[in-house]
């Protein structure tokens, strides 16, 4: 099962170069996510997905967009790379049975570094 | 704003010890709760999910307990291995399988 799958798994940027972290999850989740995780922040929110179509800012949404036109796919995309970016970068996706949601899967991250 | 807290940030045992991980969050009005585990340059993986209405969840070795009226949870993990190795996080769920906070972790380390 691939279950969230992540590409790519490592990158380096230039300052000021985009680029767009790709997500995909085979499960039929409605719930997609992007988290960061930096040293001494923990995992931190940055955008999130109820449904295709449907997308809202998380915690640190700045620097960073989102669409979802499809279920499977998640894509998150840096417009400017700045080093303030550097970070690991995990995909998740979820289900809700109207009540309590469910576990969340996480991809393997892509570790990006803005030099 | 949902905040957690995991205590100890740092752990080290000897094998076959019994230890308990501590998570804490201020704002009561949760989903769920999970323990997930990483491991060095990986992502995370699920290991138990407490429902709000739950008290506790057991998978093998590992008992997760809920108290939502305290904002607390333990990680219980018996007879320790030198595999089990790695850092252990709390995520807590406010809106219901959307936005996960997360604490610092706790790192543990099981000498053989």
């Amino acid at each position: 099962n691939a279950g969230v799958t992540q590409t790519p798994k490592f990158q380096v940027l230039k300052t000021g170069q985009s680029m767009t972290l790709q997500c995909a999850q085979d499960m039929n989740h409605e719930y997609m996510s992007w988290y960061r995780q930096d040293p001494g922040m923990g995992l931190r929110l940055i955008h999130y997905s109820v449904g295709a179509g449907i997308t809202d800012q998380g915690e640190v949404p700045n620097g960073y967009n989102v669409s979802r036109s499809t279920t499977e796919d998640f894509p998150l995309r840096l417009l400017s790379a700045a080093p303030s970016q550097t970070s690991v970068y995990f995909c998740a996706s979820s289900y809700s049975n109207g009540v309590s949601g469910s576990e969340a899967f996480f991809g393997q991250g892509t570790r990006l570094t803005v030099v | 704003k949902q905040e957690v807290t995991q205590i100890p940030a740092a752990l080290s045992v000897p094998e076959g010890e019994n230890l308990v991980l501590n998570c804490s969050f201020t704002d009561s009005a949760i989903y769920n709760l999970q323990w997930f585990r990483q491991d060095p340059g990986k992502g995370l993986t699920s290991l138990l999910l407490i429902q709000s209405s739950q008290r506790e969840q057991t998978s093998g070795r590992l008992n997760a307990s809920l108290d939502k009226s305290s904002g607390r949870s333990t990680l219980y993990i018996a007879a320790s291995q030198p595999g089990d190795s790695a850092t252990y996080l709390c995520a807590v769920d406010n809106n219901a399988g959307n936005m996960l906070t997360f604490g610092g972790g706790t790192r543990l380390m099981v000498k053989p």
